[in-house]
């Protein structure tokens, strides 16, 4: 159980266009939903939290504008990368928690590797 | 303001040696959960293990065991009769116990640790 996906596993963009990034819960509905950005031989940094039907909480220097959050249902959330430019390329993670059963613990997704030419 | 410290940053071992990750975690709160998550080259965060700030009891899951000192504000990990495909960053994480799930996670910097033939 707690399976996470994410999709695209990997995207090459040019610069300039934007990328939509899904993560979903597969096997239990996830009333929460996080997106970190990992550089490499680095921390997780978080970007944002978002909660099903609610607009996302970004962290402190986090363009909520460049990256745009959606958690439209309990199993879906998205990420979308507006206008991608090279200092965008990263790997982006999202975990999802739930308020039942999986209380506080954060299941990850397999990752998601942006490069922006 | 809480913060995770991994002092050691990499860690090389043999394999079937013991090793042992080193947590120290500080934190405001009476209660709280420490974590530990282990990223693999792939990339996907796996989650380990989840222990609240009440239960002091060490824990075993066959080769990996927890120590978890409240006293020294300390949560090891130590792998035991290491082997290869243990190789991988393992992330200590702190996060409050808060009702309703999606509670943020503090992070260290992560242990690379590689194990060789």
């Amino acid at each position: 159980g707690a399976v996470v996906s994410q999709h695209p596993s990997r995207v090459i963009c040019k610069s300039g266009t934007s990328v939509k990034i899904e993560c979903r819960s597969l096997d239990f509905q996830a009333t929460t939903m996080f997106w970190y950005r990992q550089f490499p031989k680095q921390s997780l940094m978080l970007m944002a939290t978002s909660n099903e039907g609610s607009k996302a909480t970004y962290e402190q220097g986090v363009e909520k504008d460049k990256f745009l959050i959606n958690h439209a249902s309990l199993t879906l959330s998205t990420l979308t990368v507006t206008s991608a430019h090279p200092e965008d390329s990263s790997f982006y993670i999202c975990s999802a928690s739930s308020d039942r059963g999986w209380t506080d613990t954060q299941y990850f997704g397999p990752g998601t590797r942006l490069t922006v030419l | 303001a809480q913060k995770v410290t991994q002092a050691q940053t990499e860690i090389s071992v043999v394999e079937k040696e013991d090793v042992t990750l080193d947590c120290v975690y500080e934190t405001r709160d009476t209660t709280y959960y420490l974590f530990w998550y282990k990223q693999p080259p792939s990339g996907e965060l796996v989650f380990l293990i989840r222990r609240n700030s009440f239960d002091e009891q060490n824990e075993i899951s066959g080769r990996y065991s927890w120590n978890f000192q409240k006293s020294t504000s300390s949560f090891n990990f130590t792998i035991t009769a290491s082997q290869v495909v243990d190789s991988a960053v393992y992330f200590c994480a702190l996060g409050p116990i808060l009702t309703g799930g999606g509670n943020k996670l503090t992070f260290g910097t992560g242990t690379q640790l590689k194990v060789e033939l």
